[in-house]
């Protein structure tokens, strides 16, 4: 299983494009690379995942360069209400995602 | 759609007595459910794995007969704390895969137990 590493916290200010890395070394060619974000007291919320390349939603961006060993996520024009922890999750996407592992998360704090 | 609901959110109650949290897939067919424990400021950890009709899997380190999880159908499964003690107060967060096909975990918003 691709163990995942991410900074242990960010700050930002409302506004800002916040760009997270999450690095994942020992990536499997059936792994893909899914992102969370929790909020206190809350389960985690998928936010976007994704394979190779580029994927973009209504709410993130996600970059994949072509060796797939690390990831960004990109939260663009973030507000105070971006803030949270947020998860790098790297596993197959089958049903034996059973041991998809969470690793520290990137704690992002928003300010004015 | 893909809307796991989880009950209680917050529960009480005092050392010995037992508590049961469910979890219920209500939009889709989980045939995977997974519960995890969250501490404080920490990341999740992953208990055990459920599925439908079968026995659960446990992670190294959890005990089985202390929290036992049942997955009786597609939309429900359950973790009870048995003899619950002060020291298996935390937050308890459980997701469900779809598992067809394309299917990102989705996850209840978690039980806050409190053992007294």
């Amino acid at each position: 299983l691709a163990k995942t590493t991410q900074p242990i916290s960010m700050d930002s200010y409302e506004g800002q494009e916040v760009n997270i890395t999450c690095s994942h070394n020992n990536i499997a060619t059936n792994d893909y690379i899914t992102w969370y974000q929790q909020f206190p007291s809350q389960g985690p919320r998928f936010i976007i995942q994704g394979y190779k390349t580029k994927v973009t939603n209504e709410v993130a961006s996600l970059f994949i360069p072509a060796d797939r060993k690390s990831s960004t996520l990109s939260l663009p024009r973030v507000s105070l209400s971006d803030t949270a922890v947020y998860y790098c999750l790297v596993g197959p996407n089958t049903g034996t995602a059973s041991k998809l592992t969470f690793g520290t998360g990137t704690r992002l704090q928003v300010t004015l | 759609g893909a809307v796991v609901s989880q009950h209680p959110s917050r529960v009480i109650c005092k050392s010995g007595t037992s508590v049961k949290i469910e979890c219920r897939s209500l939009d889709f067919q989980a045939t995977t459910m997974f519960w995890y424990r969250q501490f404080p400021k920490q990341s999740l950890m992953l208990m055990a794995t459920s599925n439908e009709g079968s026995k659960a899997t446990y992670e190294q380190g959890v005990e089985k007969d202390k929290f036992l999880i049942n997955h009786a159908s597609l939309t429900l499964s359950t973790l009870t704390v048995t003899s619950a003690h002060p020291e298996d107060s935390s937050f308890y967060i459980c997701s469900a895969l779809a598992g067809q096909g394309y299917s990102p975990l989705h996850f209840g918003n978690g039980t806050r137990l409190t053992v007294t």
